[in-house]
C-alpha cells in the first residue's frame, strides 16, 4: 500500500456519536496533517501534529500518533450532521518542498 | 479568517490548449503548493515553489507544466498543451512556515479536457 492509507474506506454513524478513523505511513515523517473535505470543495486543514507528539486536541477532535507503528488515528468526538465529510491524513516527510503525500480518505457520513 | 482563493472554478478546454490556473494565497504566506485530485483518486503533490522558485516537483509536473508569482500576489500554474489525462481538480496552497505549520487550500479549479 502507499503513504498515507486511511482506514476504513467509509464510516456510517449516528448523530452524537463517535468516529474513529486511522492512518498508516511507510516512510519517516516531519508531521501528519488531517483535512477534511466536503463535497465538491477544497480540502480544510483540521489537525497538524509533529513526530515527537503522541497526541493532540482540538475541540472535539482528537489525533494520536504512534510513529513505531506508523500510524495515526483521528477521532471525532459527539458527531453532528456537518461532520459528514471525506477526511485524509497527509504526511510531510520533511522534505526541501514539504510536500504532502495523501491517503485516500475515510468517507464519514453523520446521519441526524 | 483569510483564504486561498483559485479562479476559474471551473475550466472547459480543448486538447492541446494552454490553460492558466490562477490562485491568490494568503498574503503573508512564503511557500506555494500546487495538487490535483483526478475524479475519485487521491490528492497528488504537483510542485512547490518557494523564494521564487521550485523547491520540489513531482514525477507528473513534466516539461508541459510550469508556475509562477507574476506578481508579488497571484501564483499561477501553466499547462502548455493539454491532455485528456490532465483533467482533474488542481488546489492550489501555502503556508507561513513550510514544513512547520499547516497548508491552506483554495477550491480547486474543475480542469475538463475534451
Amino acid at each position: 500500500s502507499q503513504q498515507g492509507e486511511e482506514d476504513p474506506q467509509a464510516l456510517s454513524i449516528q448523530e452524537g456519536e463517535n468516529a474513529t478513523m486511522n492512518c498508516s505511513y511507510k516512510t519517516s515523517i516531519n508531521n501528519l496533517q488531517w483535512y477534511r473535505q466536503n463535497s465538491g470543495r477544497g480540502l480544510v486543514h483540521l489537525i497538524l501534529i509533529r513526530s515527537n507528539e503522541r497526541e493532540k486536541h482540538s475541540g472535539r477532535l482528537r489525533v494520536t500518533l504512534d510513529t513505531s507503528k506508523k500510524s495515526s488515528s483521528l477521532l471525532i468526538t459527539a458527531s453532528r450532521a456537518a461532520d459528514t465529510a471525506s477526511y485524509f491524513c497527509a504526511t510531510d516527510a520533511g522534505a526541501a518542498g514539504n510536500k504532502l503525500t495523501f491517503g485516500g480518505g475515510t468517507r464519514v457520513l453523520v446521519k441526524p | 479568517e483569510p483564504e486561498v482563493t483559485q479562479t476559474p472554478s471551473h475550466q472547459v478546454t480543448q486538447m492541446g490548449q494552454e490553460v492558466i490556473l490562477r490562485c491568490v494565497p494568503i498574503s503573508n504566506h512564503l511557500y506555494f503548493y500546487w495538487y490535483r485530485q483526478i475524479l475519485g483518486q487521491k490528492v497528488e503533490f504537483l510542485v512547490s515553489f518557494y523564494n521564487n522558485e521550485i523547491s520540489e516537483k513531482s514525477e507528473i509536473f513534466d516539461d508541459q507544466f510550469s508556475v509562477e508569482r507574476p506578481d508579488g500576489s497571484n501564483f499561477t500554474l501553466k499547462i502548455r498543451s493539454t491532455k485528456l489525462e490532465d483533467s482533474a481538480m488542481y488546489f492550489c496552497a501555502s503556508s507561513e512556515r513550510g514544513g512547520l505549520g499547516p497548508q491552506h487550500f483554495g477550491d480547486g479549479t474543475r480542469l475538463s479536457i475534451l
